[in-house]
């Protein structure tokens, strides 16, 4: 069975303390491999797509990278309106075309 | 401005009413789905719909119902047989092969 799972739940940083989230997978075939922020109230918001292991992108302060078994997205020198949900999904090539599998996700807080 | 727009924001039903829930998105995507996100779960896919006049049943699809009469449009019905329709709704669209795009949500409360 296709899953995802995210770690840690939540955590707690300071401000410039750096960081990594990690999401693991388990799919018959991966398509892509998505993160979003997610802020209270609102719908998620793309960050990045990786592709194929050993893919990076960054964007600003946020770096992700992908292998064949998971993928992390590194906070580097974080500042308190990195808060939110980070949330990871990915798309195989088998079961409903299109479709994404969400993990639950991973609450950042960063304390000034 | 291209994008996908749900609403309304807040939504309340009463004990034995039918709701529905609208989204609109101008970004020519064929794919449409809707999802659940209650504390703790995650995203839910409630139905999603590849294409215009079909649709498929996602994950927790009892007690909702949808349509797809345009490529535009996917609004959502939760009817009086969802016992547990306290949550947050987000649609999506996205193409076969890229992310997903995602509205502002709907959050709904049995009252």
């Amino acid at each position: 069975e296709d899953q995802v799972t995210q770690s840690p739940e939540a955590l707690r940083l300071q401000e410039g303390e750096s960081s990594s989230l990690n999401c693991s997978y388990t799919v018959s075939g991966l398509r892509g491999l998505f993160w979003y922020r997610q802020d209270p109230g609102k719908g998620p918001e793309f960050l990045f797509t990786l592709y194929s292991a050993g893919e990076e992108k960054e964007k600003e302060r946020l770096k992700a990278t992908l292998t064949k078994k998971e993928s992390f997205l590194h906070i580097t020198a974080p500042k308190p309106e990195d808060s939110a949900t980070y949330l990871c999904a990915v798309q195989n090539y088998g079961g409903s075309q299109g479709n994404l599998i969400f993990g639950k996700g991973t609450k950042l807080s960063v304390k000034p | 401005d291209g994008g996908i727009t749900q609403s309304p924001k807040y939504l309340f039903r009463k004990e034995g009413q039918n709701v529905t829930l609208s989204c609109e998105q101008n970004l020519n995507h064929d794919a449409m789905y809707w999802y659940r996100q209650d504390p703790g779960q995650g995203l839910r896919l409630i139905y999603y719909s590849q294409i215009v006049n079909d649709f498929q049943k996602g994950d927790i699809a009892e007690g909702y119902s949808v349509s797809r009469e345009k490529k535009e449009s996917f609004p959502l019905t939760v009817t009086s047989a969802q016992k547990n329709p306290t949550a947050f709704y987000l649609c999506a669209s996205k193409e076969a092969r890229g992310e997903a795009f995602f509205g502002q949500g709907t959050r709904l409360t049995v009252v």
